[in-house]
């Protein structure tokens, strides 16, 4: 099983582009979740998606658009990037809401 | 609002000791706390959870203690060896908060040799 995966790993982009974040799971997890972390801040949550066809916002949604594509893939994207986008960007997984979540390797984005 | 405390300043240890982390909630009652670790360039990995039901759980070196009378988890690290050396993260999980967890800042564990 390889868990949680995330591409890319790395990714810089210029003010005003776009970019999508990948993410899979192959644990058959129903609950799903992307993560920005900066230093001092901790991990914020930007959205989840509780099974397959439902999405909402966490705390730090603006800016960033989900997308649930089936139970495996939940991908997240950033329209028109902003240097204060700039952070490590991670995917978890869950069975269900509030189990142990399962993380995956991160994606660090630079927006110049 | 519900918030998460973990020590906000790095602890240093000498090797062979134990480390001992602290996490306190205020603001709500969580069901159950997980406590994950993380290293520097990858996601958190979990460690333990425990109910709150229950006052301590141990795994190998590990030890969580939950006291829900004083809103605080303590966890420890056994015999600490250097590979014990990351960022610890408590996450206390609330029901009423959709079902999501709420995690701490994490604390910074340093063991040396």
């Amino acid at each position: 099983n390889a868990g949680v995966t995330q591409t890319p790993k790395f990714q810089v982009l210029k003010t005003g582009q776009s970019m999508t974040l990948q993410c899979a799971q192959d644990m058959n997890h129903n609950s799903m979740y992307w993560y920005r972390q900066d230093p001092g801040m901790g991990l914020r949550l930007i959205y989840y998606s509780a099974s397959e066809g439902t999405t909402d916002k966490g705390e730090v949604p603006n800016g960033y658009n989900v997308s649930r594509l089936n139970k495996r893939e939940f991908s997240l994207r950033l329209e028109s990037a902003a240097p204060s986008q700039t952070s490590v960007y991670f995917c978890a997984s869950s069975e269900q809401g509030g189990d142990t979540q399962y993380f995956g390797p991160g994606t660090r984005l630079t927006v110049l | 609002s519900q918030k998460i405390e973990q020590n906000s300043e790095a602890l240093n240890i000498q090797e062979g000791k134990t480390a001992t982390l602290t996490c306190n909630y205020t603001n709500y009652s969580p069901a159950y706390l997980q406590w994950y670790r993380q290293d520097p360039g990858r996601g958190p990995v979990f460690l333990l959870l425990i109910r709150e039901n229950e006052k301590e759980k141990r795994k190998e070196r590990l030890k969580v203690t939950f006291d829900t009378t004083l809103k605080q988890s303590l966890f420890h690290i056994t015999a600490s060896q250097p590979a014990d050396s990351a960022t610890y993260l408590c996450a206390p999980y609330n029901a009423g908060n959709n079902r999501k967890l709420i995690w701490g800042l994490g604390t910074s564990l340093a063991v040396n040799p």
